[in-house]
């Protein structure tokens, strides 16, 4: 695709369910950031893979959170046991490097919302 | 740790208007980077603009500029000639040299009214 494609755009789920967001990063991107932005804040950083590892999973809040990228393209966000915190947009982002090199481009995110 | 600061959480102006949105962060780093995002109600982030912390010269991207001030740890963005397509949450952001996560502040609605 054109860009980074996150999907689903939206998902409602139950507290205490288990949900998995999956990021399609741009064709060759190496680089692959997860964000969290909550109801009027910024994005936080969550996790960022470079190839197939997690270089840097720093801002991930809990053991509740868990990213995989097995193949170096796709990655997914897997939460078990949510909470009603964790209601929240999803953003996830990939660059050819790392973002000093080339620009970071994002796409449009997942709406999670936990009732 | 590095925090960035956007004291205006709305702001609008009319259209064709110039507009500065302002921008204040903390850091004892002395190589960073400084972006200026846009967020429309799509929610994609898009790259505004960038400065690097060593160049002393003000980036410009058409209509979008900043004034860095690197003493001050200020880095404001003024938009010129402001268009309804402007209409977005624009976040101010931090990345220290050498890492792989930005730092964002909490944003400012702008609206452009016709």
């Amino acid at each position: 695709g054109a860009g980074v494609s996150q999907t689903p755009s939206n998902k409602v789920t139950e507290k205490g369910k288990y949900v998995e967001l999956r990021c399609d990063p741009i064709s060759g991107h190496t680089a692959l950031y997860w964000y969290r932005q909550s109801l009027g804040q910024g994005p936080e950083f969550l996790i960022y893979f470079q190839g197939t590892g997690a270089a840097d999973d720093s801002g991930l809040p809990n053991d509740r959170f868990f990213a995989v990228r097995p193949e170096g393209s796709v990655s997914t966000l897997k939460i078990q046991r949510t909470e009603r915190g964790d209601s929240a947009v999803y953003l996830c982002a990939s660059s050819l490097y790392h973002p000093m090199n080339t620009e970071a481009f994002f796409g449009q995110g997942t709406r999670l919302t936990v009732v | 740790a590095q925090t960035v600061t956007q004291s205006q959480p709305e702001m609008s102006v009319q259209e064709a208007e110039t507009v500065t949105l302002s921008c204040t962060y903390d850091t004892s780093e002395n190589n960073y980077y400084l972006f200026w995002y846009k967020q429309p109600p799509s929610r994609q982030m898009i790259l505004v603009i960038r400065q690097e912390a060593y160049k002393q010269q003000n980036a410009t991207e058409n209509r979008f500029s900043v004034n860095f001030q690197k003493a001050a740890k200020s880095f404001s963005l003024k938009i010129s000639d402001s268009q309804l397509g402007d209409t977005a949450m624009y976040f101010c952001a931090f990345m220290k040299q050498g890492d792989d996560k930005i730092i964002f502040g909490k944003g400012t609605r702008l609206h452009i009214l016709p």
